[in-house]
């Protein structure tokens, strides 16, 4: 049973260029969960997801961040006209169920650079 | 949900048992503690879970006091391979909201 995907593992973007996530959440998981973590800090949630719905973006910044999770495929964390501060690694994890605090099952990451 | 402490750093030596202690004075009756682990450059893996007393599995121990204000989780016999930061969460929301966690190096 594989774990949670995501690719790219690493990712060099320009400023002002297009950056995208992708996250495959483990199999039998319907809900996926995006995570940013700044270097030496804690990770902060963004969003959480389910099938073709979102159902929390509280942790969203309000502009150039999208999420969606297509009934088919995988989830994409999209961020427009990327900016040095928005480096960082993403980090993507999924759940069973929405009851996710013991079951969120974390990806490797996406490290994002942004030059 | 309720805020917790912990330390930032510890160091310990390999064969050793490690303490590591949370404080969390605001806790809600309905919240659970839960347990991380953070190795480098990976996502954080689930270590253990509990509400009271003690809970124990395969990779660690988990001691809650009556109060519930603070809980240690005890990783027995450490090795190398321990070194990784550990996150102390408590609360029942969909989401995750993790502290800075405690970078815990293990020596040989």
């Amino acid at each position: 049973n594989a774990g949670v995907m995501q690719n790219p593992r690493h990712l060099v973007r320009r400023r002002g260029q297009e950056a995208r996530l992708r996250c495959s959440p483990m199999k039998g998981h319907s809900h996926v969960y995006w995570y940013r973590q700044l270097p030496e800090e804690g990770l902060k949630f963004m969003v959480y997801l389910q099938k073709e719905n979102i159902i929390d973006e509280s942790g969203m910044p309000k502009e150039r961040f999208s999420a969606e999770f297509p009934k088919e495929g995988p989830s994409i964390l999209r961020i427009q006209q990327v900016v040095r501060g928005d480096s960082a690694a993403y980090f993507c994890a999924s759940s069973p169920s929405r009851t996710g605090w013991n079951e969120q099952y974390f990806g490797p990451g996406t490290r994002l650079t942004v030059t | 949900l309720a805020k917790t402490t912990q330390p930032i750093s510890m160091d310990s030596y390999e064969g050793q048992e490690v303490n590591i202690t949370c404080s969390h004075n605001n806790i809600a009756t309905n919240d659970y503690i839960t347990w991380y682990q953070q190795f480098p450059s990976q996502g954080p893996r689930f270590i253990i879970q509990g509400y009271k007393t003690k809970v124990t599995n395969e990779v660690a121990s988990l001691f809650i006091p009556a109060d519930r204000k603070s809980s240690t989780l005890s990783l027995p016999r450490v090795s190398l391979s321990d070194t990784a930061v550990y996150y102390c969460l408590v609360g029942r929301d969909d989401k995750i909201i993790f502290g800075k966690g405690t970078r815990l190096h293990i020596l040989p």
